[in-house]
């Protein structure tokens, strides 16, 4: 089976714009989810889709939002950019969500905000 | 709200010599608990779960509710090791959310 493939792979922008992000889950997986990664934060929970409703939402402020599509794949969007959304996205899916279901994860999209 | 704590930022330890990996955790409930791991360049995976019981690359873990702790240990380390950890929680409910930690690097003398 193909992994999780997430783009794109990098980007840049500047402040005050905004920011599409892909993800294609292992096919039959139905839950995706999405994280923020950082060096001094580690991983932290943006939100959970399955059969496209949000299932589960982080502590992250509203310009962050998501959406998955009926093949399941899903996208996040950043809107109005802030120099600390500088960070790699990192999409997990899994086919049951949640435990005691396995996260398959993609390589991520390092987003650089200037 | 669920947490999950990771004291040690970096931690570096001698070819051949015991590793451990704390976690500390805050739920009330009964949680499910997971180790992943990201090796250099590679994408972050599954290592090992709680339910499992499992022994993986030598590692294992042990859920302690009187503690709220599911350290990672491994008896003999090797440079193959070098990577960064992260213990996850789940409120052990199919559809809740996975959170982690902070993660530790763990770093391999030789």
């Amino acid at each position: 089976k193909a992994g999780v493939t997430q783009t794109p792979r990098y980007l840049i922008k500047t402040r005050g714009q905004q920011v599409t992000l892909s993800c294609s889950p292992i096919s039959g997986h139905r839950s995706v989810s999405w994280y923020q990664q950082t060096p001094g934060q580690g991983l932290q929970f943006l939100f959970e889709y399955f059969s496209e409703t949000q299932r589960n939402k982080g502590n992250f402020p509203g310009r962050f939002s998501g959406r998955q599509f009926s093949n399941s794949r899903s996208e996040m969007n950043v809107s109005t950019l802030e120099l600390g959304d500088s960070a790699l996205y990192l999409c997990a899916s899994s086919f049951t969500g949640g435990a005691p279901g396995e996260l398959f994860f993609g390589e991520g999209s390092r987003l650089t905000v200037l | 709200a669920q947490r999950v704590t990771q004291p040690e930022k970096l931690l570096s330890v001698f070819k051949g010599a015991p590793v451990e990996l704390k976690c500390n955790y805050s739920y009330s409930g009964s949680p499910e608990l997971f180790w992943y791991v990201q090796y250099s360049r590679q994408r972050l995976q599954l290592l090992l779960r709680h339910i499992s019981r499992e022994s993986i690359k030598g590692f294992t873990a042990d859920l302690n509710k009187g503690e709220t702790s599911f350290h990672l240990k491994k008896p003999f380390a090797q440079e193959e090791d070098s990577a960064m950890y992260y213990c996850a929680l789940s409120k052990g409910n199919r559809d809740d959310k996975i959170i982690f930690g902070k993660g530790t690097r763990l770093h391999i003398l030789p």
